[in-house]
């Protein structure tokens, strides 16, 4: 088992492009969390997964932001029309069951120009 | 709505002192609580957690006592060490339960000096 892994590590993209990340999670893991991070600030929820099914958004999640997971084992985060307020570093964890330890990837790092 | 406060920071202590970094939390219901660290150029780890109301989590020498009477969840440590350089971050779970999302506090950096 080699943890929850995100691609890319980091990203630079100009305002208007669209980017698109992924996240393998643990294997067997039935949820899928994505957050994003801000400089200072600490993670703040986006989206989960339930196997394949998208349960929850935040309101933080613009039509723009859109979140896949087809076969109930990796996930997508595409963001379309990127803006400069987009930059920040967006997490992926995962569970085994609801209520259990999350365990996160080391991040997707977004910088948009 | 769910919220979690953590004292500001950053913190810089000497090798071998003592550490307490606070956390108190709101939520209706009984939410699990957490300590994430996360050290230099890796990702978040959890630290601790206590599920209910007295419990106390521990790890690698970090301990943290759930009170719901204060509605806190402080990190100690007897004694840090140079490695225990990273950021700290304090976490409660949805209490409704329905969703397990995670919601932390803005996080603390600790440097420790030799």
């Amino acid at each position: 088992d080699t943890g929850v892994s995100q691609d890319p590590r980091h990203k630079i993209t100009k305002r208007g492009q669209n980017v698109t990340f992924r996240c393998d999670p643990i294997s067997e893991h039935n949820r899928l969390y994505w957050y994003r991070q801000t400089l200072g600030q600490g993670p703040e929820f986006l989206t989960y997964f339930q196997n394949e099914a998208q349960l929850e958004k935040s309101r933080l999640l613009s039509d723009r932001f859109s979140a896949e997971r087809p076969k109930g084992s990796f996930s997508t985060l595409e963001i379309q029309r990127t803006e400069q307020g987009d930059s920040a570093m967006y997490l992926c964890a995962s569970s085994e069951l609801a209520g259990e330890t999350q365990y996160f990837g080391p991040g997707t790092r977004l910088l948009v120009l | 709505g769910n919220s979690v406060t953590q004292m500001e920071g950053p913190v810089t202590l000497s090798e071998e002192a003592f550490l307490t970094i606070n956390c108190t939390y709101t939520a209706t219901g009984y939410p699990s609580l957490f300590w994430y660290v996360q050290y230099p150029g890796e990702g978040l780890q959890l630290l601790l957690k206590a599920t209910k109301a007295d419990d106390k989590g521990s790890n690698k020498g970090f301990e943290a006592t759930y009170r719901k009477e204060t509605t806190s969840f402080h990190l100690e440590k007897g004694s840090v060490q140079v490695s225990d350089s990273a950021v700290y971050f304090c976490a409660l779970s949805d209490p409704t339960g329905a969703n397990s999302k995670l919601t932390f506090g803005k996080g603390i950096t600790l440097s420790v000096r030799p």
